[in-house]
């Protein structure tokens, strides 16, 4: 089944632990992206990746990691979560590496994460 | 900043009813629109998208609005469901980055 997969879906952490979240898609999709989801202001891109190795700061990056060393990886790394990054995250990827310059837009969205950081 | 945002967090209507859900944008660089549909405990799924050079696009049951001249989108959906209950987000994207903003949400209800 063609899907992206995110692990966990469910986390309790304490500040400063380091800790990351996996994002996996068995779709050979060029790119991927992360977000986070909170009340009131909706969806903000994190990071996102248009191919290997290749990533860029989307409008939310502070606090944040991303890598990109295999096409269906991508994970999401906080490397001293704080609070104020406890929300939904979402991971998500498009079929072409291009997609910025084509018209195929469907973003394929995992599951989701719920991560509290306490 | 750049910024998409939705005139109104709820829209109830009746099951049966045409739903409209609209959409404000303030990025006239933006290439593309894109109405996302999420479900209570699941990741936002792919509606429809409209490039910025159309001003209509139908697909089923579902017809996106753009109209630039007042930087405004629409969702329409025909016959509505309660299977269409959710929340609705529209996006915008410029074609030569990978970059996504999202408005804020619409939540749909439809009453039987």
């Amino acid at each position: 089944e063609a899907q992206v997969t995110q692990n966990p879906r469910y986390l309790i952490t304490v500040t400063g632990k380091k800790l990351t979240v996996t994002c996996s898609q068995n779709m050979n999709h060029e790119y991927m992206s992360w977000y986070r989801q909170d009340p009131g202001l909706g969806l903000r891109q994190i990071y996102y990746s248009m191919n290997v190795e290749v990533t860029d700061k989307g409008d939310v990056p502070e606090g944040y990691k991303v890598s990109r060393k295999e096409k269906r990886n991508f994970p999401l790394i906080l490397e001293s979560p704080s609070p104020n990054q406890t929300s939904l995250y979402f991971c998500a990827s498009i079929p072409s590496g291009t997609s910025g310059l084509s018209s195929y837009n469907e973003q394929f969205f995992g599951p989701g994460t719920r991560l509290t950081v306490l | 900043g750049e910024s998409v945002g939705l005139h109104l967090p709820t829209l109830s209507v009746q099951e049966g009813d045409n739903s409209i859900i609209n959409c404000a944008y303030s990025n006239s660089a933006s290439d593309y629109f894109i109405w996302y549909k999420q479900e209570s405990g699941k990741g936002p799924q792919f509606i429809i998208d409209i490039r910025s050079n159309m001003d209509k696009r139908q697909g089923q049951r579902v017809t996106v609005l753009l109209n630039k001249t007042v930087k405004h989108l629409s969702l329409q959906i025909a016959a509505t469901q309660p299977g269409d209950s959710a929340v609705y987000f529209c996006a915008e994207k410029t074609s030569n980055t990978g970059k996504l903003i999202f408005g804020q949400g619409t939540t749909l209800q439809v009453k039987p």
